[in-house]
This record gives structure tokens, C-alpha cells and sequence, in this order.
């Protein structure tokens, strides 16, 4: 079945630490997103990607970065300079724009971040 | 720019009454709007959405939105409720940054609660 994997589930950090969360999507999705969910706040857009070797800064850039080499995975890196990054970490992707206005987002199942 | 407000974010209903979650946005233009419930520790997924053509729109497990441009509101409704309802639900509007594609941004949520 097609999806969307996020790993680990759970991760820890350190302070001073970067740490990586995977995305991979097998849909044949052109664009892929990275929200933060945090208790009572919706969730709110880090990065977006619409092509390989490409992507944007959303709301809450600072102390995040990504990379997209392949269509299929868009990992999500946690600098130290992100002071308050436990939360939970959700990946998306969605068809292109150029295939259709309105095309949904779909979700992984979610990282779990604490700090030790 | 636009925006989503979802009323209460907690509702208890019993099982077998009608759901009634509230949502409201604020677009400039012709909104795509969104339902997506999340059960604990997992990501996101898309109940309903509205695009274009009739304002009633059906989604899975028996959830349905009336799109209303009157009053700018998109509220979700189920006739009967199960205790497998019980769920965070989150309203969402596509918006358009200019020389990006669509992004949504997410209400803060509705947790449901269904009691026996």
C-alpha cells in the first residue's frame, strides 16, 4: 500500500544536539511538507518542498533544516539552535498544484521529540 | 491572509447524539477548506473537503460539512455518534503565498469525546 513512513517514532535529544527525522513517501508525490504539533496549536508549517532540489521556508524555519535529493524523502534536521523543539513532528505530501487545485495532504504517523 | 477558527476545543456528545464541530475561516479569495480527525499518536486524516460545486460535501464514516460563504463557516456534522469518534478533529484552508503553491493552515483543533 502506498503511504507515508516517519522514523523513528520516538526520539531523544540532548541539548547541543542535531538530530534527523525521516520522511519517506511512495505515492509519487511531487510536494512534501514538515509541520510541529504542539498541545492547543494546530499544527504549523516548518518547511515545503514542491520538486526535488527545492524547497521553502514556512512559518517556524528558524532551528529546522531539510534537504530534497529524491522525490521519495524529504528528512527534517533539529539544530541546537532550536531552543524548544520537543513536540510532535508530522510529515505530508500532496500531488503537485499543476495536477488540480484542492489536492489533500497526506500524513505519516508522526516523531515524537524530548529533550533528556 | 488567511485563517481558521475552530469553536471549543473540547466537545462531549453521548454516543448516538449528533456531532457538531464549529469552524470559521477568513480568506481573500474563494477558500479550499478541509476536515481531518487524528487519533492519539498518529498523523492526520483527511475526513472531507470543499473545493468547488455543491456546498454539502460527504466524507468518510458518515461525517458531512455544509460549506456557507454567507457566513464563512464550514462546520462538520455527524446525525449519530459511535465511541470510535472519539478523536481530535482539525478544520483546515488552502492558502496561496504569492509564487508558492497552496499550503493550509490548520485550526487549533477540536477534541471529541464520546460518552457511553
Amino acid at each position: 500500500d502506498g503511504g507515508i513512513t516517519q522514523s523513528p517514532k520516538y526520539l531523544f535529544r540532548k541539548e547541543g544536539q542535531n538530530v534527523t527525522l525521516s520522511c519517506e513517501q511512495n505515492l509519487n508525490h511531487d510536494a512534501m511538507y514538515w509541520y510541529r504539533q504542539d498541545p492547543g496549536q494546530g499544527l504549523r508549517l516548518i518547511y515545503y518542498s514542491q520538486i526535488v532540489n527545492d524547497f521553502q521556508k514556512g512559518d517556524i524555519a528558524e532551528g529546522y533544516s531539510v534537504s530534497r535529493e529524491k522525490k521519495e524523502s524529504f528528512p527534517l534536521t533539529v539544530t541546537s539552535a532550536q531552543k524548544n523543539p520537543t513536540a510532535f513532528y508530522l510529515c505530508a505530501s500532496s500531488m503537485s498544484q499543476g495536477q488540480g487545485f484542492g489536492q489533500p495532504q497526506h500524513f505519516g504517523d508522526g516523531t515524537r521529540l524530548s529533550i533528556l | 491572509a488567511q485563517s481558521v477558527t475552530q469553536l471549543g476545543s473540547h466537545v462531549s456528545v453521548s454516543e448516538g447524539a449528533l456531532v457538531l464541530l464549529r469552524c470559521n475561516y477568513s480568506s481573500s479569495v474563494p477558500p479550499y477548506l478541509f476536515w481531518y480527525v487524528q487519533y492519539p499518536n498518529q498523523g492526520l486524516q483527511l475526513l472531507l473537503k470543499y473545493t468547488t460545486g455543491a456546498t454539502l460535501v460527504k466524507g468518510i464514516n458518515g461525517f458531512e460539512a455544509e460549506f456557507k460563504k454567507s457566513e464563512t463557516s464550514f462546520h462538520l456534522t455527524k446525525p449519530s455518534a459511535h465511541m470510535s469518534d472519539a478523536a481530535e478533529y482539525f478544520c483546515a484552508v488552502s492558502r496561496r503565498p504569492s509564487g508558492s503553491a497552496r499550503q493550509l493552515t490548520f485550526g487549533s483543533g477540536t477534541q471529541l469525546t464520546v460518552l457511553p
